[in-house]
């Protein structure tokens, strides 16, 4: 049982370059986060899918996008990638919106930094 | 004021000692959350809580609703719980992360 898997693990880009981050999971979750971790402090919320169709911005959504391909699926997009932009992301799902009494589920983050 | 506080940042205790970590929060909250996340980045959920106490082995947490604090207690620690903690709390529309507790034990 993988849970949640996120691709790439890490990815080195020049200013201005997109790329695309994966998220995949196989609990059959109903909602799924993108969070990126910068030193010294919280994970901070960019977007989520309460469930399947549905898109909201978190709290720092500037100069992303987000797909919720199929239940399985949420991509993160940086369409002109930012130094500001270097982070840790982390994806994460969950039965209920925001957890419910279930805990997130968090996959292995990616490092990704901006040049 | 950041809305969730964590003390301390960072802890180094010798193998063997009795941890504490500590949760200070600002707003209303249904369930508070306790995370670790491992060097190599991965997080783990250990406790949600939303009243009392909750044991896991060596892992107590607690949490006081009225004081809008809890804590997280590691027992006979261990070189492999060096990690970071997280604190996180959750209503209705969001959750609210701590910036972590740094634990390294040292043998």
């Amino acid at each position: 049982n993988a849970g949640v898997t996120q691709t790439p693990k890490f990815q080195v880009l020049k200013t201005g370059q997109s790329m695309t981050l994966q998220c995949a999971q196989d609990m059959n979750h109903n909602s799924m986060y993108w969070y990126r971790q910068d030193p010294g402090m919280g994970l901070r919320l960019i977007y989520y899918s309460a469930s399947e169709g549905t898109t909201d911005k978190g709290e720092v959504p500037n100069g992303y996008n987000v797909s919720r391909l199929n239940k399985r699926e949420f991509s993160l997009r940086l369409e002109s990638a930012a130094p500001s932009q270097t982070s840790v992301y982390f994806c994460a799902s969950s039965e209920a919106r925001f957890g419910g009494s279930q805990p997130q589920h968090f996959g292995d983050g990616t490092r990704l930094s901006i040049l | 004021k950041n809305e969730v506080e964590q003390s301390p940042q960072n802890l180094t205790a010798q193998e063997g000692e009795f941890i504490t970590i500590n949760c200070s929060y600002s707003v209303g909250i249904s369930a508070l959350h306790w995370l670790q996340q491992h060097p190599g980045g991965g997080i783990v959920s250990l406790f949600m809580l939303s009243s009392g106490k909750k044991k896991h082995g060596r892992l107590i947490a607690t949490i006081n609703i009225q004081e809008k604090h809890s804590s997280l207690h590691i027992t006979a620690s261990h070189p492999r719980d060096s990690a970071v903690y997280i604190c996180a709390v959750r209503d209705y529309d969001k959750v609210i992360f701590g910036p972590g507790t740094s634990l390294s034990v040292i043998p």
